[in-house]
């Protein structure tokens, strides 16, 4: 199976910052990679597929990038409603994978 | 509007088993690929297990290969995990999700809010 690390683990920001992380496959993904945004007792939401695609209705401050094992998702301007996890996903190869989760919260 | 909602789960004995469905609104059913992901309490997503969207198809997580079974009921527009020796380590929030799949992507477009799987004595 291909091992999906993300870093850091937990994040604190203000509203208002440019926020990075980071997500690391274990061998290369191609640009199969995608971001999912989930908050407290809900469902995980896609934001970004095939590494650099914003899916519909996401902010443009979200953005990603990156291919073959390296992939970062970017917050160009933290609003209060982006305080949550973020969760990176490969579709390489069965079965899909998840990195272990970013908690970004309130500084 | 797409909506997945999951129901069944429940507090259940190890070695029991439970029967979780998803009943899918707004979309095509039949046109998807559906799956199960698990979330345990605190941690992160973990895929359990996919099902084709003729129902012709299934794959397992090796951690709950002949224990479960995926299946699907295209014109009731549902989609079912039957959990069989149930060990603690199953103890997760159960959210089904459908797949959607281009040439260059594949993603989890659509998941429900899930059903909480408790296994304990």
């Amino acid at each position: 199976d291909i091992q999906m690390t993300q870093s850091p683990s937990s994040l604190s920001a203000s509203v208002g910052d440019r926020v990075t992380i980071t997500c690391r496959a274990s061998q290369s993904i191609n640009s199969y990679l995608n971001w999912y945004q989930q908050k407290p007792g809900k469902a995980p939401k896609v934001l970004i597929y095939a590494a650099s695609s914003l899916q519909s209705g996401v902010p443009s401050r979200f953005s990603g990038s990156g291919s073959g094992t390296d992939f970062t998702l970017t917050i160009s301007s933290l609003q209060p409603e982006d305080f949550a996890t973020y969760f990176c996903q490969q579709s390489y190869s069965t079965p899909p994978t998840f990195g272990q989760g970013t908690k970004l919260e309130i500084k | 509007e797409v909506q997945l909602v999951e129901s069944g789960g429940g507090l259940v004995q190890p070695g029991g088993s439970l029967r979780l469905s998803c009943a899918a609104s707004g979309f095509t059913f039949s046109s998807y690929w559906m799956h199960w992901v698990r979330q345990a309490p605190g941690k992160g997503l973990v895929w359990v297990s996919r099902i084709s969207s003729d129902g012709s198809s299934t794959t397992y997580a090796d951690s709950v290969k002949g224990r479960f079974t995926i299946s699907r009921d295209n014109a009731k527009n549902t989609l079912s995990l039957q959990m069989n020796s149930l060990r603690a380590e199953d103890t997760a929030v159960y959210h089904c999700a459908s797949l959607y799949s281009s040439s260059w992507s594949e993603y989890f477009q659509h998941w429900g809010q899930g059903t909480l799987v408790t296994v304990s004595a």
